[in-house]
């Protein structure tokens, strides 16, 4: 079993909905990430938190909005989506932002923005 | 500029055979190191394997092996007697130095292992 916790597995959402994904990981690590991964291709960095606080921002659009309540939790706010954002988005972490880059990822959410 | 590699968009193979995926990389750190990540169609990226660019040790672990070659830079990836279980989509992937937590995924190599 993953020790990354993503919820929920699937997402069906309107352009004008309001949700969120949550990811939960126990591992004690200090970074948490966010990818988007389209199908057929390789996951795409979103956002890193690192230490509970923002480090990296890929020039994501304002709809989705990251959010880190604490060490433990990471969430990603989903808001006015476009059909192109449906993708499954993984949530991942690691002992540390810099260093080996070892990343333990969940099983993702699968978004489909009708 | 850093970049991976996976010439191979699909391979199909009867259970049984032996399969390489190959990756080759780009980067100009002096240290880094490489991954392969398997996602079966649960959709989780699976861990299997990290080398760092000081150690061109082979290694083998069980039926998955690994080759470093940092002459040509590659780091290929071969599976043994193949298993249906095997079938999933891989992936190569690269974190610099300079990179602070980011992967540079290959575009995957979706492997078929057929009964």
């Amino acid at each position: 079993d993953t020790e990354v916790t993503q919820t929920p597995k699937h997402l069906v959402m309107g352009m004008t909905n309001k949700k969120s994904l949550k990811c939960e990981q126990h591992m004690g690590h200090r970074a948490m990430y966010w990818y988007k991964q389209k199908a057929k291709k390789p996951p795409e960095l979103m956002f890193v938190y690192s230490y509970e606080k923002l480090s990296i921002n890929e020039s994501v659009p304002s709809r989705f909005s990251p959010e880190c309540p604490n060490s433990s939790l990471l969430n990603l706010h989903l808001h006015a989506l476009q059909p192109e954002d449906s993708a499954l988005y993984l949530c991942a972490s690691s002992q540390g932002m810099y260093g080996t880059g070892e990343l333990f990822f969940g099983e993702g959410s699968r978004l489909t923005v009708l | 500029a850093q970049k991976v590699t996976q010439a191979q968009t699909e391979i199909s193979v009867v259970e049984k055979e032996d399969v390489t995926l190959d990756c080759v990389y780009e980067t100009r750190d002096t240290t880094y190191y490489l991954f392969w990540y398997k996602q079966p169609p649960s959709g989780e990226l699976v861990f299997l394997i990290r080398r760092n660019s000081f150690d061109e040790q082979n290694e083998i672990s069980g039926r998955y092996s690994w080759n470093f070659q940092k002459s040509t830079s590659s780091f290929n990836f071969t599976i043994t007697a193949s298993q249906v279980v095997d079938s999933a989509v891989y992936f190569c992937a690269l974190h610099g130095s300079g990179n602070t937590g980011k992967l540079i995924f290959g575009q995957g190599t979706t492997l078929q292992v057929k009964p």
